[in-house]
């Protein structure tokens, strides 16, 4: 079956704009999960989703990032006045519960020039 | 707070060696532990997990116990193969996140 898709799953942006990822998790997996990884470092949690509310917004790197959840499928994640320090693969994974196995996207490689 | 540290890598063996890699956390109460694999230009997928101290996840050969008197979960595999060569990272979840480790790259070579 269709597994967790990304898009775009490149992305190269210039400083100082703005940028919007997306994610379509497995259907009828009720938590998403957000990560970021950097060049040689493990995964960044950032925030998760159970349906379409996320309890937990703490690992956020700044308030220039927010994420949203609709129909309790996809997810977008955005980055505003994007940094070069956001450089990154940011990956999205659901699961059929908040503890249950996690399957991956393929990712979206951001480049911020 | 909550972590998992794992062996820095890469790891390079010859084709049926030994294989351990390492892996200890920090956490509070009675967090699951899991391994994750990342193929060459393949997304990460689940390699094994375990929920509660002393349980051993085991799947295509690899195993891990989960110790938690020394709050340790190595990854081992008794005779390793060249399609083995990838990414693997130590994961945790407590109270809703997971926390990863940061990759251990393994080689093998024929």
């Amino acid at each position: 079956g269709a597994g967790v898709s990304q898009s775009p799953s490149n992305k190269v942006t210039e400083k100082g704009k703005d940028v919007e990822l997306r994610c379509d998790p497995i259907s009828g997996h009720t938590a998403l999960y957000w990560y970021r990884q950097s060049l040689g470092q493990g995964l960044e949690f950032l925030i998760y989703f159970q349906g379409n509310s996320a309890p937990d917004k703490s690992g956020l790197p700044s308030d220039r990032f927010s994420a949203e959840r609709t129909g309790g499928s996809v997810s977008t994640l955005t980055i505003q006045r994007t940094q070069q320090e956001d450089s990154a693969v940011y990956l999205c994974a659901s699961s059929l519960g908040t503890a249950e196995t996690q399957y991956f996207g393929p990712g979206t490689r951001l480049l911020v020039l | 707070g909550d972590s998992v540290t794992q062996m820095e890598g890469p790891v390079t063996l010859s084709e049926e060696a030994f294989l351990t890699i390492n892996c200890t956390y920090t956490a509070t109460g009675y967090p699951s532990l899991f391994w994750y694999v990342q193929y060459p230009g393949e997304g990460l997928q689940l390699l094994l997990k375990a929920t509660k101290a002393d349980d051993k996840g085991s799947n295509k050969g690899f195993e891990a116990t989960y110790r938690k008197e020394t709050t340790s979960f190595h990854l081992e595999k008794g005779s390793v193969q060249v399609s083995d060569s990838a990414v693997y990272f130590c994961a945790l979840y407590n109270f809703n996140k997971f926390y990863f480790g940061s990759g251990t790259k393994l080689n093998v070579k024929p």
